[in-house]
């Protein structure tokens, strides 16, 4: 069965600094793979997905991320955090099923600072 | 361009009270429309999912239930809300099974 695990809950990083939240997967197959954000009290917005094309995605507002099959791995990164990211973040596998259910992780805040 | 609107936004309820809460995607045809569940600011549960009119799927037995009788409208209803029907409750749709999901602005349910 398809998991995602985002390996921390929280993340505190300084404005201009590198963003990184990190996503591990489980799947019995070629994945696909998204990254959604979530601000307080909104829905969820597609940063970006992979689905076996380019293992380096970019997304919208500079995130991207890279697919790491030996890793089964999935982090987001930003080269340069701004006040406006700090939100939820979710990793999100697509189940196998015919349902093509969407399996989210547990997400990660992220905070900036000034 | 695709929109989606959910229906109310904020919503406070005593418990017994029934519930319908509206979704409504714009600029598409036949999509999958899904309810989700969000407790306390984390993690998100499928409640239900759609693939046409009249189509109900139910992933977890629960007090709530799902319609869908319009191409692009999706409802989610109880007849007695329960505490624990609390939540933020967003709408989604998709252009096909297994494709990425858009989601609408939430409706918060707060039973109390």
């Amino acid at each position: 069965a398809q998991s995602v695990t985002q390996l921390d809950s929280h993340v505190s990083v300084s404005e201009g600094t590198p963003v990184l939240l990190r996503c591990n997967y489980s799947s019995s197959y070629s994945p696909s793979l998204f990254w959604y954000v979530q601000h307080p009290n909104k829905g969820l917005q597609l940063l970006l997905k992979y689905t076996s094309a380019a293992t380096l995605v970019k997304g919208i507002n500079g995130f991207e991320a890279e697919f790491k099959k030996s890793e089964t791995s999935f982090h987001l990164t930003k080269p340069s955090a701004h006040m406006s990211d700090a939100a939820e973040y979710f990793c999100v596998v697509r189940s196998s099923s015919n349902t093509g259910k969407l399996i989210f992780g547990q997400g990660t805040t992220l905070q900036v600072k000034p | 361009s695709q929109t989606i609107h959910q229906w109310p936004a904020t919503l406070v309820q005593p418990v017994g009270s029934p519930l319908s809460l509206e979704c409504t995607v714009e600029g598409t045809s036949n999509p999958n429309l899904y309810w989700y569940r969000q407790a306390a600011g984390r993690g998100l549960q499928l409640l239900f999912y759609s693939v046409g009119i009249g189509q109900i799927s139910s992933e977890v037995p629960q007090n709530l239930s799902a319609s869908r009788p319009q191409d692009r409208q999706f409802i989610l209803s109880s007849k007695k809300l329960l505490l624990s029907d609390s939540g933020f409750y967003l709408c989604a749709w998709s252009i096909r099974t297994g494709y990425e999901q858009y989601f609408g602005p939430g409706t918060r349910l707060t039973v109390t």
